[in-house]
């Protein structure tokens, strides 16, 4: 079965700052994998999706990576904001199968303070 | 969560009450989704449907029942409602099948907060 871990689960830094997410899993046998952010009582917006595939993908100021032979992928957030603060999930996507399910971390919920 | 329509924002039903939750999309997505998300324990997959007229279990169906009416349309029906289903249910949809090329994303509605007195 696969399991997905974030960690931290809880992070706060100066805004301004670089900050990498970290997101685990134990199955590396993936299709792909999507970052998501979750603001309070709000649902989720998908931020970056990667292929297994791929290596990284870049949004702006967010930059995902992808070792999927060590089941790892990282979220990087360069120059913080306030408006960053939210919780953010990583889930990841069986290769098989007739649609594509997810499973999800419990997330990372990050404060950016001035 | 453009695209994604959930019914009721809020709910809160006693003990033993049914209701229906419900979903539509404007997307013409293939796969829709049911998701509770609960403190501690991330988002877990209810039911879902790979397509018009076919609906799996998740990983909790337990307790639940869905329905895919149409493409656009996917309810999830809580026929006798316990506390244990207190939470926050999410729909989402996206591509499957032949669709797979277009990467797979899903895209999440704003969410239904039950709350099972």
């Amino acid at each position: 079965k696969q399991e997905v871990t974030q960690i931290p689960a809880a992070l706060s830094v100066p805004e301004g700052e670089n900050l990498v997410l970290n997101c685990s899993f134990t199955d590396s046998a993936i299709y792909n994998l999507q970052w998501f952010r979750q603001d309070p009582g709000k649902g989720l917006t998908s931020l970056l999706l990667i292929q297994s595939s791929q290596r990284e993908q870049t949004s702006g100021r967010l930059n995902a990576s992808l070792d999927k032979s060590s089941g790892r992928s990282t979220l990087y957030i360069a120059a913080s904001q306030p408006g960053d603060s939210a919780t953010y999930l990583c889930a990841v996507r069986r290769s098989t199968g007739t649609a594509s399910k997810l499973t999800f971390g419990t997330g990372t919920r990050l404060q950016v303070t001035l | 969560n453009a695209g994604v329509t959930q019914t009721p924002k809020f709910q809160v039903l006693k003990t033993g009450q049914s209701m229906t939750l419900q979903c539509a999309q404007d997307m013409n997505h293939n796969s829709m989704y049911w998701y509770r998300q609960d403190p501690g324990m991330g988002l877990r997959l209810i039911y879902y449907s790979a397509s018009e007229g076919t609906t799996d279990k998740g990983e909790v169906p337990n307790g639940y029942n869905v329905s895919r009416l149409n493409k656009r349309e996917f309810s999830l029906r809580l026929e006798s409602a316990a506390p244990s289903q207190t939470s926050v249910y999410f729909c989402a949809i996206g591509t499957s099948g032949r669709l797979r090329t277009l990467y797979n994303e899903q895209f999440f509605g704003p969410g239904t907060r039950l709350t099972v007195l």
